[in-house]
């Protein structure tokens, strides 16, 4: 079953542009990672964030964690052509699993 | 390249056969998962496993799915008497310990296609 959902489940933007995703779970989580999806490939890992920590940078992309509303927001700011692509969260449990949520897919349009 | 290896990357099998997949993990990693995923949805866990032992198996993996870890490096997970619903990309990850703490990086997957 999955833990997590993405919203929206699609977004089309602009080149430059920036882009917000969302993820909400329903349980106590460990970490939070993100992973980007290009069509048919496999998964990149983008970003993990701890349960103690409330946001992270890498490059163009940040990451927020509320754990009090059991949420977290992927931007990624000066959205480029090559960015688009299917973004899962993915809830890290003390079982040390990953459970993913639906994905959101990203159009950016050149 | 270092990363996680999975083979064959595309697989076409009839109704019926039975099919394995290999997944190489990043050497020293310890932990090694599989994943399905269908089109349009997230990827689903499967199962794990720590070393050589298998730690956890989802409901999906039913009686006709095996995962093995023989030597704790390599693993395999085999399909017999294939169904159409099993058509989907099977993903291979590793990491070093488990999800709690520590990324976990994914293969390039195994595509099966049941006809």
């Amino acid at each position: 079953s999955q833990q997590g959902e993405e919203d929206p489940q699609a977004l089309s933007i602009q080149e430059g542009e920036n882009a917000t995703m969302n993820c909400s779970y329903k349980t106590s989580i460990n970490n939070l990672q993100w992973y980007r999806q290009n069509s048919g490939r496999g998964l990149v890992h983008l970003i993990l964030i701890r349960s103690n920590e409330r946001e992270k940078h890498s490059g163009r992309l940040r990451v927020t964690l509320d754990t009090s509303k059991k949420s977290s927001s992927l931007l990624i700011t000066a959205s480029r052509a090559a960015d688009t692509a299917s973004y899962f969260c993915a809830t890290g449990l003390g079982t040390d699993k990953l459970i993913f949520g639906t994905g959101t897919r990203l159009q950016v349009f050149p | 390249d270092t990363g996680v290896s999975q083979d064959p990357r595309h697989k076409i099998t009839k109704r019926g056969q039975n099919v394995t997949f290999r997944c190489d993990p990043i050497s020293e990693h310890n932990r090694l998962y599989w994943y399905r995923q269908t089109l349009g949805q997230g990827p689903e866990f499967l199962t794990y496993f720590q070393n050589e032992a298998q730690l956890e198996k989802s409901r999906l993996l039913s009686d006709r799915f095996s995962a093995e870890r023989p030597k704790g490096s390599f693993s395999t997970l085999e399909i017999q008497r294939t169904e159409q619903g099993d058509s989907a990309m099977y993903l291979c990850a590793s990491s070093p310990a488990g999800a709690s703490g520590n990324t976990i990086y994914f293969g390039e997957g195994s595509w099966l296609t049941v006809v």
